[in-house]
C-alpha cells in the first residue's frame, strides 16, 4: 500500500517561534494534499490543503509548501502558541483512496 | 451543525463479544468511512460509502461490517471483538469521496472518536 513519512516523529519549539512539520509522500501521483491537528482524545481536524499544481498555500498563520520534485510536503506555523500543541499529519490522495502518515507530534514550550 | 457524532465515547469487551459503534452526521455528506488508529501507524481505513446503499470495504476490513440506510448514519459492527481490535476508532464524512468532485470537496470531517479496549 501506499505510505506517507514524516521526518521527525516530535518537535519541540518555543512559543512565538516558527515550526516547520515535514511529510514525505511516495506517490507521484497524488493530485491533492490535506495536512491535519489532532489534540489529545480528540478527532483530527483540517487545518488546509493543496493541490499538485501548487507550489504554496498560505492560510491563517500557517503555510503547506509543495515540492513535487522530492514528493516533499511541509507545514509551517508562524508564531507558534501553546494551543498548537498537538500531532500533525499530512494525507495524499494519490486517486481514490486518502493515506495518512504516522504524525509528528509538536509540543509549544511557554 | 454537530458535524460527525460518534457513539460511544469509550467501551470495553471481552473477547468473542458483539457491538456497534454508532455514526451520525448532518452535513448532508454523501462519503462516509471508518478509520482505525493505532500507535505509531497512520489512520487505517476499515470501511467507506459513497451514499445510501453502497458500501465497499478498505485497507483492513476483516472483523467488521457495516451498512448504509439513510445518508445520515454509517454504523460500524464488530462482530467477533478480538484483542487485535483493541484501537482507537474514527469516523470521518466528506461531499464526495477521494478523487471525486473538486478537491474541496473531499475533506473529511472526523468524529471525536471512540476508544475501544477488547480484553
Amino acid at each position: 500500500g501506499e505510505s506517507v513519512g514524516l521526518h521527525l516523529p516530535t518537535l519541540s519549539v518555543q512559543e512565538g517561534d516558527n515550526s516547520i512539520i515535514n511529510c514525505a509522500y511516495s506517490n507521484s501521483a497524488s493530485d491533492y494534499f490535506i495536512w491535519y491537528k489532532q489534540e489529545s482524545g480528540k478527532g483530527p481536524q483540517f487545518i488546509i490543503d493543496i493541490r499538485s499544481n501548487m507550489d504554496k498555500r498560505q492560510g491563517q498563520r500557517v503555510t503547506v509548501l509543495l515540492n513535487k520534485t522530492v514528493k516533499h510536503l511541509s507545514l509551517q506555523i508562524a508564531a507558534t502558541q501553546p494551543g498548537d500543541s498537538a500531532v500533525y499529519f499530512c494525507a495524499e490522495i494519490p486517486g481514490n483512496q486518502f493515506y495518512f502518515g504516522t504524525g509528528t507530534s509538536l509540543t509549544v514550550i511557554p | 451543525n454537530a458535524g460527525v457524532t460518534q457513539t460511544p465515547k469509550f467501551q470495553v469487551l471481552k473477547t468473542g463479544q458483539s457491538m456497534t459503534l454508532q455514526c451520525a452526521q448532518d452535513m448532508n455528506h454523501e462519503y462516509m468511512s471508518w478509520y482505525r488508529q493505532d500507535p505509531g501507524m497512520g489512520l487505517r481505513l476499515i470501511h467507506y460509502s459513497v451514499g445510501a446503499g453502497i458500501t465497499d470495504q478498505g485497507e483492513v476490513p476483516n472483523g467488521y461490517n457495516v451498512s448504509r440506510s439513510t445518508t445520515e448514519d454509517f454504523p460500524l459492527r464488530l462482530l467477533s471483538a478480538a484483542p487485535s481490535q483493541t484501537s482507537v476508532y474514527f469516523c470521518a464524512s466528506s461531499y464526495s469521496g477521494p478523487g471525486q468532485g473538486t478537491p474541496g470537496a473531499n475533506v473529511l470531517t472526523f468524529g471525536a472518536g471512540s476508544r475501544l479496549t477488547v480484553l
